[in-house]
């Protein structure tokens, strides 16, 4: 079976831009949480979608929004880009609900990188 | 609040020598604790997870880890490393089963031949 997906792997962006990140999970998962890993640091939770609702947010600014699909597939976005807003941006899927699942499987992540 | 704390961020060790990774946390409520490795340019792969069942749990590659309530730890550790096992180590707590992760800073191991 597929693991985590995310697209695109690497991106280059201009400070004052905006920027969509598409994470599609495991087959049968129902939750998707986004993390931001700044070099040299453990990631920091972002947001966390379960059927297409919020059910989860990090301390991060306004500009950064998420939403899930009804393919449980998701998107992580982010306006008016920062210099720090340079990361890895990864994508976890777990099956959520009355699973009894608790793990989270990661994507390979994406790269940003804001000039 | 939760929290989680590594202590060591670079770790030495020989082929075939114990490795030991150092993981404390803070947590008001039952924690689930989990340890992932992450190779260089790549995603967080899961090696193992405490969900309040066994307090010795083993993992993949043949890592494994000891919850112990009364020291707020939970260590990794493998009886023979590897030069494969050369990545970063992060240890994680999350509170209840559906709640976000919260990471440590992580532990950087290195294997000489």
């Amino acid at each position: 079976d597929a693991g985590v997906t995310q697209s695109p792997t690497h991106l280059i962006k201009t400070r004052g831009q905006h920027v969509t990140l598409r994470c599609s999970p495991i087959s049968g998962h129902k939750s998707v949480s986004w993390y931001q890993q700044v070099l040299g640091q453990g990631p920091q939770f972002i947001f966390q979608y379960y059927e297409k609702e919020e059910r989860g947010r990090g301390n991060f600014p306004d500009r950064f929004s998420a939403r899930q699909f009804p393919n449980y597939s998701s998107e992580l976005n982010v306006n008016a880009l920062l210099l720090g807003d340079s990361a890895l941006y990864l994508c976890a899927s777990s099956p959520g609900g009355t699973s009894g699942r608790h793990e989270q499987y990661f994507g390979p992540g994406t790269r940003l990188t804001v000039t | 609040a939760q929290s989680v704390t590594q202590l060591g961020s670079h770790v030495s060790v020989s082929e075939g020598a114990l490795v030991l990774l150092r993981c404390n946390y803070s947590s008001s409520v039952p924690p689930y604790l989990f340890w992932y490795v992450q190779y260089p340019n790549q995603g967080l792969q899961l090696l193992l997870k405490y969900t309040s069942a066994a307090t010795l749990v083993k993992g993949i590659n043949g890592f494994e880890a000891e919850f112990k309530k009364s020291e707020t730890s939970f260590h990794l550790t493998k009886p023979s490393a590897h030069m494969s096992d050369a990545a970063e180590y992060f240890c994680a707590v999350s509170r209840g089963s559906q709640g976000n992760l919260i990471f440590g800073k992580g532990t950087k191991l290195s294997v000489k031949p």
